[in-house]
């Protein structure tokens, strides 16, 4: 799986958009892009994953450059609850469950 | 949506004791589970992988008899601390697939302390 680069932290005040950027250079034309986030001692929550269109959900946007070598997780709109580590995670689909190897991620701390 | 169900959310043993931990996949059939082990500040690491009827997969360095799991039924796996040590006090989380492929969905997971 290709490797990510993400900051590892950012701040963002309450009620703005929080844009997390995440570098996937090697990122091979098979393998997704995949969001989680981890609020303090609970486990991981999916957010969104995208191949090379650009995704929203009710939670947040996904932008995918068109090289794919790098993403950016948009919250449009932070709340004191988005706080959290944010994880950016590149894998190809390999069978019906595959496993997702986690980096250090992007701690998040959204202030009033 | 599919939900991955942990338990117990927290346990304290003492040294020398097995502890078992359980995962449920509520409303969906899972035929492979991932347990996971995270540090206090560290990311996840996958410690093996829990496939239903057979063998698990354990990653390089943990130690298959130390962590036993057993994936007996389609929604069910387990994972059992055995001799727990205090160096063994961690977050174990699991996760699962549902139908239709990714993504993983993680259980709420279990807070072990090893006194």
């Amino acid at each position: 799986d290709a490797k990510t680069t993400q900051p590892p932290s950012m701040d963002c005040a309450e009620g703005r958009a929080a844009n997390l950027p995440c570098n996937h250079s090697t990122i091979s034309g098979n393998e997704y892009v995949y969001w989680y986030r981890q609020i303090h001692s609970q486990g991981p929550q999916y957010i969104i994953h995208g191949l090379k269109n650009n995704e929203t959900n009710e939670m947040a946007s996904l932008i995918i450059t068109e090289d794919r070598k790098s993403s950016t997780l948009i919250l449009p709109h932070a709340t004191l609850r988005d706080t959290a580590v944010y994880y950016c995670i590149v894998r190809a689909v390999t069978g019906t469950a595959s496993k997702l190897t986690f980096g250090t991620g992007t701690r998040l701390q959204v202030t009033l | 949506g599919a939900v991955v169900s942990q338990h117990p959310s927290r346990v304290i043993c003492k040294s020398g004791t097995s502890v078992k931990i359980e995962c449920r996949s509520l409303d969906f059939q899972a035929t492979t589970m991932f347990w996971y082990r995270q540090f206090p500040k560290k990311s996840l690491m996958l410690m093996a992988t829990s496939n239903e009827g057979s063998k698990a997969t354990y990653e390089q360095g943990v130690e298959k008899d130390k962590f036993l799991i057993n994936h007996a039924s389609l929604t069910l796996s387990t994972l059992t601390v055995t001799s727990a040590h205090p160096e063994d006090s961690s977050f174990y989380i699991c996760s699962a697939s549902a139908p239709g492929g990714p993504p993983l969905h993680f259980g709420n997971g279990t807070r072990l302390t090893v006194t």
